[in-house]
C-alpha cells in the first residue's frame, strides 16, 4: 500500500542537540511538506518542497532545516536554535496541492 | 491576512444527535476547502475537498457544504466512533500551502 512513513514515533531532544525526523513516501508525489501541531492550535507550515533539490520556507521555518535529495524523502532537522521544539510534527505529500496525505506523526519532547 | 476559523472549539453530543461544525475563511482567493478527521496521536485523514460555493459532498454520516465565506460539516445521527478532531483548511490561489483552522474536538457519548 502506498503511503507516508514517519519515524521515529517518539523522539527526545537534549538541550543543544540537533535531531532529525524522517519522512518517506511511496506515492510518487512531487510535493512534500512539514507541519508543526501544538495543542489547541492548527497545523503550521515549517517547510515545503515542490521538486527534488528545491524547498521553500513556510510560516515558522526559524530553527529548522530540511533537504530534498530524493523524491521519496524529506527529512526535517530540528536544530538547537529552535528554543521551543516540543510539538507533534506531521509530514505530508500531494500532487499539485490537492488532497494532501499525512503521515502518522512524530512527537518530539525536550529532556 | 489569510485566516481560517473553526467553531465551536469543542462539541459534545449524544449518539444520534445531529449537528454542524463551522469553518469560516477569509482568504485572498480560494482554490479549495479541505476537511480532515484527526484521531488523538495520529495524522489527519483526508475527508473532502470543496471547490466552489454551493458544492456539497457526502461520506457516510458526514456532509460538507461550501458558501462564499464558510463551510459546514454536517454530521447526521453520529456514533461514538465519529469522535475525533475535525480540521478544515483552505488552499489559496497561486500558493502551494494549506491554511488550517484550529480544529473542532467532537465527542459523541453513547
Amino acid at each position: 500500500d502506498g503511503g507516508i512513513t514517519q519515524s521515529p514515533k517518539y523522539l527526545f531532544r537534549k538541550e543543544g542537540q540537533n535531531v532529525t525526523l524522517s519522512c518517506e513516501q511511496n506515492l510518487n508525489h512531487d510535493a512534500m511538506y512539514w507541519y508543526r501541531q501544538d495543542p489547541g492550535q492548527g497545523l503550521r507550515l515549517i517547510y515545503y518542497s515542490q521538486i527534488v533539490n528545491d524547498f521553500q520556507k513556510g510560516d515558522i521555518a526559524e530553527g529548522y532545516s530540511v533537504s530534498r535529495e530524493k523524491k521519496e524523502s524529506f527529512p526535517l532537522t530540528v536544530t538547537s536554535a529552535q528554543k521551543n521544539p516540543t510539538a507533534f510534527y506531521l509530514c505530508a505529500s500531494s500532487i499539485d496541492g490537492e488532497g494532501k496525505h499525512f503521515g502518522a506523526g512524530t512527537r518530539l519532547s525536550v529532556l | 491576512e489569510d485566516q481560517v476559523t473553526q467553531s465551536p472549539e469543542a462539541l459534545r453530543l449524544q449518539e444520534g444527535e445531529s449537528s454542524s461544525l463551522n469553518c469560516s475563511y477569509t482568504v485572498s482567493g480560494l482554490r479549495g476547502l479541505f476537511w480532515y478527521r484527526q484521531d488523538p496521536g495520529k495524522g489527519p485523514e483526508f475527508l473532502f475537498t470543496l471547490y466552489s460555493a454551493g458544492e456539497e459532498k457526502e461520506k457516510e454520516r458526514l456532509k460538507a457544504t461550501l458558501t462564499k465565506k464558510e463551510s459546514f460539516l454536517h454530521i447526521t445521527a453520529p456514533k461514538p466512533e465519529d469522535s475525533a478532531t475535525y480540521l478544515c483548511a483552505s488552499l489559496i490561489q497561486g500558493a502551494q500551502k494549506l491554511v488550517f483552522g484550529q480544529g473542532t474536538r467532537l465527542t459523541i457519548n453513547p
